[in-house]
């Protein structure tokens, strides 16, 4: 079984410009998370997506947005982007929330100047 | 609110070593705990969880994990190191708080084989 994949694996950006990062989950797994890792703050957890919904949102502004789509399949997008975003971003998918196990994909490094 | 702590940066071993990756944990509750490895530009590889059961988990590439109740430990375990073992570990705990489930992680220790 493939695992999760991310799209695109790097992305150099300039601050105020806004970018959409991808993920395809685990066939069969309905809930996608992403999660922020940066050298200063650690893994942080962004937010959660079933059904097409949010189901769950960690400390982050409303510039981080996302959505997910009929197949599972998840989008985030940064807007005004700021130095401080320069991350490497990871999408994780599960069956289903109430599933303890969540699998990573290798991430996309996002690169702000 | 649940967190976990690993208190050492790095540790260094030598190959066929046993290794020892230190993790202490913070809960309301029973405590679901899990560990997860990275290697240099990848995502972080599920390695075991404890959720319930026996103190001592057995995981994937040869790891183990005791979790220790009455000192809130959850060490990651290794018998003989391998040089491919370096790597960055995470610990962390499952967040239930609100009803919803979410992965609270560790800073991270940097495990150094040395052939």
């Amino acid at each position: 079984k493939a695992g999760v994949t991310q799209t695109p694996r790097y992305l150099i950006k300039t601050r105020g410009q806004q970018v959409t990062l991808s993920c395809s989950p685990i066939s069969g797994h309905r809930s996608v998370s992403w999660y922020q890792q940066t050298p200063g703050q650690g893994l942080q957890f962004l937010f959660e997506y079933f059904s097409e919904t949010q189901r769950n949102k960690g400390n982050f502004p409303g510039r981080f947005s996302g959505r997910q789509f009929s197949n599972s399949r998840s989008e985030m997008n940064v807007s005004t982007l700021e130095l401080g975003d320069s991350a490497l971003y990871l999408c994780a998918s599960r069956q289903a929330p109430s599933t303890d196990t969540q699998y990573f994909g290798p991430g996309t490094r996002l690169t702000v100047l | 609110a649940q967190s976990v702590a690993q208190p050492e940066d790095q540790v260094n071993v030598a190959e066929g070593n046993p290794l020892t990756v230190k993790c202490t944990y913070s809960v309301s509750g029973n405590p679901y705990l899990f560990w997860y490895v990275q290697y240099p530009n990848r995502g972080l590889q599920f390695l075991l969880k404890y959720i319930t059961g026996d103190n001592l988990v057995k995981g994937s590439y040869g790891f183990e994990a005791e979790f220790n109740k009455s000192q809130t430990s959850f060490h990651l375990k290794k018998p003989s190191a391998l040089v491919s073992d370096s790597a960055l570990y995470f610990c962390a705990v499952r967040d239930g708080s609100g009803g919803y489930n979410k992965l609270i992680f560790g800073a991270g220790t940097r495990l150094a084989v040395h052939p």
